[in-house]
């Protein structure tokens, strides 16, 4: 089996404040996601890379950037973090299109 | 308005019951849906996939599809308190974007 560890599992950051969250894969899978999930709520999706090096926008992207560095690692910048915002964001990876995901234990994160 | 839509938010019943939750697609290009299961402070785990018309049974999960009307839905007989989770429907494409776009969910609570 694999695994899919980020880090930090807890961020705060300041109004304005640029954050980076990393995500890390060992399943040696084509596919990673990054959601993010507002307490209680479903999933909804910010980026998406089918492949090293590539960047797929999700319905949640503006306000983010993504970058896939290599095949098993996938990271995710807040630009201009929000005040008052807190969600929890959640790294995937699958094998391939129409496969299931494996999810991380996910970053909170509070912006004060 | 959200492209995958869950019925109903919540949703209680008694241990040993049967539990019913639906989702539906106002995609018509979607063609798989997935049930997630995600316990509380854990992340989302697969439960049952299904790409074609009819049922499949998994124990005491049962999913229907009918993709004619892109209806799915889940029932869980004999629930059980370990069951009481946030229940997720995604849908995704054969072809075309590779995105896999989740509902926002039924919380399910099973009283013993």
């Amino acid at each position: 089996g694999g695994i899919i560890t980020q880090t930090p599992k807890f961020l705060i950051g300041q109004e304005g404040q640029k954050l980076t969250l990393k995500c890390q894969q060992n399943f040696n899978h084509d596919t990673m996601y990054w959601y993010r999930q507002d307490s209680g709520k479903g999933l909804r999706l910010i980026y998406y890379s089918i492949t090293e090096n590539d960047l797929q926008k999700g319905d949640l992207s503006e306000g983010y950037d993504a970058s896939r560095e290599k095949k098993s690692s996938f990271s995710l910048t807040v630009t201009s973090a929000q005040k008052n915002e807190m969600a929890v964001f959640l790294c995937a990876s699958s094998r391939d299109i129409n496969e299931r995901l494996f999810f991380g234990h996910g970053t909170k994160l509070s912006v004060l | 308005q959200q492209k995958v839509q869950q019925s109903p938010e919540s949703l209680i019943v008694p241990e040993g019951g049967m539990a019913s939750l639906n989702c539906t697609s106002s995609d018509r290009n979607v063609d798989y849906f997935w049930w997630y299961r995600q316990h509380s402070g854990k992340s989302p785990k697969m439960l049952m996939s299904i790409f074609s018309n009819g049922e499949k049974e998994e124990g005491r999960f049962t999913v229907h599809l009918n993709k004619a009307s892109l209806h799915t839905s889940l029932h869980i007989r004999d629930s059980q308190p370990s069951d009481s989770a946030l229940y997720l429907c995604a849908a995704s494409e054969a072809s075309g974007s590779w995105q896999l776009i989740f509902g926002s969910g039924t919380q399910l609570t099973v009283m013993p």
